[in-house]
Parts: C-alpha cells; structure tokens; sequence
C-alpha cells in the first residue's frame, strides 16, 4: 500500500486568500509530482521535483509555487486564490526502487478546492 | 516519449472480458507500455507494463504485437469496480521520470 497523504481533502475558500496545499510521503521517495485535473478532463503535470531543493515547472502552466525543503514533504502554495483555480489537485511520488514497475507513481487521495 | 491514441470511451457487459486497444506505432525500442487507471475522482493507479512479451498480473493481462505498434490491454471479467479511465503510456524503459496522462478510455462496465 502507498503512503502518501493530501490535507485537506476538500477546501472552500474565498477569492484572494492564500492556500496551502498539503502533499506527504513516508516511502522515501525522492521524486514528487503535482497534477491538476477538471471534472471529467486530463491530468495535467504542473510541478514536480527530483529530489530536495530542486523543483520544476511542469507541462500545464500554474499560479502556484511549490517547495521541497524535506524530502518526504512537497507543499503547493497559491498567494491569491480565484475561482479559476477552482479544480483537484492530485499529489503523486515514485522512486526508481520501488514499486511494481520501475517508475511506478503512486497518488494520494488529492484535494478538491472550490474558490468562490 | 512516444504518442498514443485510445478510444475515448467504451462499454463491456459485467462479466465478459474488457478489451481496452492502444496504438504507438512511433514506439522506440526501449520504450515500455505501461497502463493506469482512474477511478472517479482517485489518483491514477499503475495495472500492468511490458516491453514486447505478453504479461499477466492478478489485474490484467496486456498483449503487444509483434511490431509492438499496438497493445491490448485485457481485464477478463469485467465488474462494475473496473469502472474507470485507463491510461496507455509509452516511456522510456529504466526511467523514473514524470508520466504524461493523455486522454485515457473511458470505460463503462455495463450490469
């Protein structure tokens, strides 16, 4: 089974507020990943990280900044929420050692944000 | 990464096999298939991946040509669980990098 935790589950904030979201593993992974996805629609990668203090932009163009100060912790940060942000945001790790398929990503629950 | 295409959805009675297509035809020689589904709302979860030899898994099976230019990916007894979005994905084999999710199969088990 995968350790990889998302808090909160589900959040409803107003617009302009600054929001954090939480992404954790216990698996010792070093690489950490950020997917955004619409109802209905594609993930879509927005940052990842190779290992600590390295992180990276990823395919779908987003507000939020991520960090990666301990290796089991990657935080995605939005200073000023809009509806537009509204979607799921799914957290995901993986290591090369690990897993059924080299590679193989393993996802937490993720974290439904409304902004209203 | 080599592109694939699906089906952008279809159905299979409960009980019968489900048997989900993928084409790579630009797939390199030592890119894999792997497969992920999606079951609403939950992180994407890793079925099955092979490099050109068929593969069983207590999940499912995956069948590649010869050419390895397609694969199936084949549940046999379908149940309304296995309800989902099934991802294809070609990567390079040995690499641990990020997974780009296209469009997936939507997939509707039927009662």
């Amino acid at each position: 089974e995968a350790d990889i935790y998302q808090t909160p589950r589900y959040l409803v904030i107003g617009t302009g507020k600054k929001i954090t979201l939480e992404c954790s593993q216990t698996m010792g992974h070093d690489k950490m990943y950020w997917y955004q996805q619409d109802p209905g629609m594609e993930l879509h990668l927005i940052h990842y990280s190779y290992g600590v203090n390295s992180t990276e932009k990823g395919d779908l163009s987003s507000e939020s900044t991520v960090s990666r100060i301990r290796t089991e912790h990657f935080p995605l940060t939005l200073e000023s929420a809009r509806p537009s942000h509204t979607s799921q945001y799914l957290c995901a790790s993986s290591s090369p050692y690990r897993g059924r398929a080299q590679g193989e990503q393993f996802f937490g629950p993720g974290t439904r944000l409304t902004v209203l | 990464d080599a592109k694939t295409t699906q089906p952008p959805s279809m159905d299979c009675a409960e009980g019968r096999a489900a048997n989900l297509p993928c084409n790579h035809s630009t797939i390199s020689g030592n890119e894999y298939v792997y497969w992920y589904r999606q079951i609403h709302s939950q992180g994407p979860q890793y079925i099955i991946h092979g490099l050109k030899n068929n593969e069983t898994n207590e999940m499912a099976s995956l069948i590649i040509t010869e050419d390895r230019k397609s694969s199936t990916l084949i549940l046999p007894h379908a149940t309304l669980r296995d309800t989902a979005v099934y991802y294809c994905i070609v990567r390079v084999a040995n690499r641990d990098d990020k997974i780009i999710f296209g469009k997936g199969t939507r997939l509707h088990i039927l009662p």
